[in-house]
């Protein structure tokens, strides 16, 4: 039961344009949703995270959206800079955002210069 | 920032030998403590959790026996492979619930292990 999903395997963008990556979820105890990036061989490393009372979180470049009738999140990635390419990785949390993650199967990000 | 070390990075042994992976937390405490693992090109699946002081709780299809967890302190905590066959084969990542924050969790570099 892949409860995450991230049905986009890779996506490509230009250098400057927006990045849109998306993911959905089925269990509705989620109450936390965080966004990892991760290069191969390494750990992942935290970029946002959005409370599910919430429907967006903006950091800098990065916002995270939610539509929890929906039980779809997005994060956006605006401008893209080929130092974003990687894999990236949502995850769900039903215990606040340092309970056990449960990860989605990744979207590899390729940002052409 | 917060810093996970985890070591080795890379291990290759011999079927039926033991692997011990350690996971370190340098500059906070962790109560909690969660293992991962990637098979190539697969997500990262949650193996188990385990609280300082207190025996690990395994994911479904996670062999207690063969995967060791010894969460030692509040800093510490250990993934020993047991027999390793090269169905083992994968990518461990450790994780750590800082005891100071419930932001994030952060997580170690990985330790890829390859099983002859």
């Amino acid at each position: 039961d892949q409860q995450v999903k991230q049905n986009s395997p890779s996506l490509s963008v230009q250098e400057g344009r927006i990045s849109i990556l998306n993911c959905d979820y089925t269990n509705s105890m989620f109450d936390y949703f965080l966004w990892y990036k991760k290069y191969p061989a390494e750990g992942p490393t935290f970029l946002i995270s959005i409370s599910s009372i919430k429907d967006k979180n903006e950091d800098g470049r990065f916002t995270v959206f939610l539509n929890k009738s929906a039980k779809h999140l997005s994060l956006h990635i605006v401008p893209s800079q080929p130092g974003d390419s990687a894999v990236y990785f949502c995850a769900g949390s039903g215990g606040g955002a340092t309970n056990k993650l449960i990860f989605g199967t990744g979207t590899l990000l390729a940002v052409q210069p | 920032g917060a810093v996970v070390s985890q070591h080795p990075s890379r291990v290759i042994c011999k079927s039926g030998t033991s692997v011990k992976i350690e996971c370190r937390s340098l500059d906070f405490q962790a109560t909690t403590m969660f293992w991962y693992r990637q098979f190539p090109k697969k997500s990262l699946m949650l193996m188990a959790t385990s609280n300082e002081g207190s025996k690990a709780t395994y994911e479904q299809g996670v062999e207690k026996d063969k995967f060791l967890i010894n969460h030692a302190s509040l800093t510490l905590s250990t993934l020993t492979v047991t027999s390793a066959h090269p169905e083992d084969s994968s990518f461990y990542i450790c994780s750590f619930a800082p005891a100071s924050t419930n932001e994030k969790l952060f997580f170690g570099s990985g330790t890829q292990l390859s099983v002859l």
